[in-house]
């Protein structure tokens, strides 16, 4: 238990739904990060938020929208997806200090895109 | 370009001490070395960083060179819940991103 939980664990939706996915912390951060995990490839930062404001857009395709509305929870908005776009999705937070920062990372929540 | 690289694979027998390679031999002056690992289908759990002192804490010890061009975690008596991918990571202290490669796949066996 990292302190990071992710509903839902698993999510299987069609090219044409709307779902979101929700990260909450517990640990007092005030950054907060989704990265997405493809199958055989390595782990993709797609967003960061800091203080609830967005300091990161990995060129995301605009179908993937977070939403920081606090400093505990984030959420990744999804609609008109792809095939491709299965994969594994990580929310992690940490603290921001002036000096090394250790992420914590969340179970994930697995999803197919069908 | 790839700031660390990691042999792909590794065996280990349970109870046996392994040790994970980490080349870096860009890495600049203010630069830490985080090491993070993930279980199949779990999230990254980090596991220690340092930037120029060996550094030992519960789960592992991190040696670092003296020029820091390399590293080597240190996991002193191996079990099977070690099966994981390991990823050594190069970043600034202050950064709030971290880069994965594809890490090595340390496979513990009886």
């Amino acid at each position: 238990e990292t302190g990071v939980t992710q509903t839902p664990r698993h999510l299987v939706m069609g090219m044409t739904n709307k779902k979101s996915l929700k990260c909450e912390q517990h640990l007092g951060h005030n950054a907060m990060y989704w990265y997405k995990q493809s199958a055989k490839k390595p782990l993709e930062l797609m967003f960061v938020y800091n203080f609830k404001e967005q300091t990161e857009n990995n060129s995301v395709p605009s179908r993937f929208s977070p939403e920081c509305p606090n400093s505990s929870h984030l959420f990744l908005h999804l609609h008109t997806l792809q095939p491709e776009d299965s994969a594994l999705y990580l929310c992690a937070s940490s603290p921001i200090n002036q000096g090394p920062e250790t992420q914590y990372f969340g179970p994930g929540t697995r999803l197919l895109v069908l | 370009d790839a700031k660390t690289t990691q042999p792909p694979s590794m065996d280990c027998a349970e109870g046996r001490a392994a040790n994970l390679p980490c080349n870096h031999s860009t890495i600049s002056g203010n630069e830490y070395v985080y090491w993070y690992r993930q279980i199949h289908s779990q999230g990254p759990q980090y596991i220690i960083h340092g930037l120029k002192n060996n550094e030992t804490n519960e789960m592992a010890s991190l040696i670092i060179t003296e020029d820091r061009k390399s590293s080597t975690l240190i996991l002193p008596h191996a079990t099977l819940r070690d099966t994981a991918v390991y990823y050594c990571i190069v970043e600034t202290g202050t950064a709030s991103k971290l880069t994965f490669g594809t890490g090595t796949r340390l496979q513990v066996t009886l």
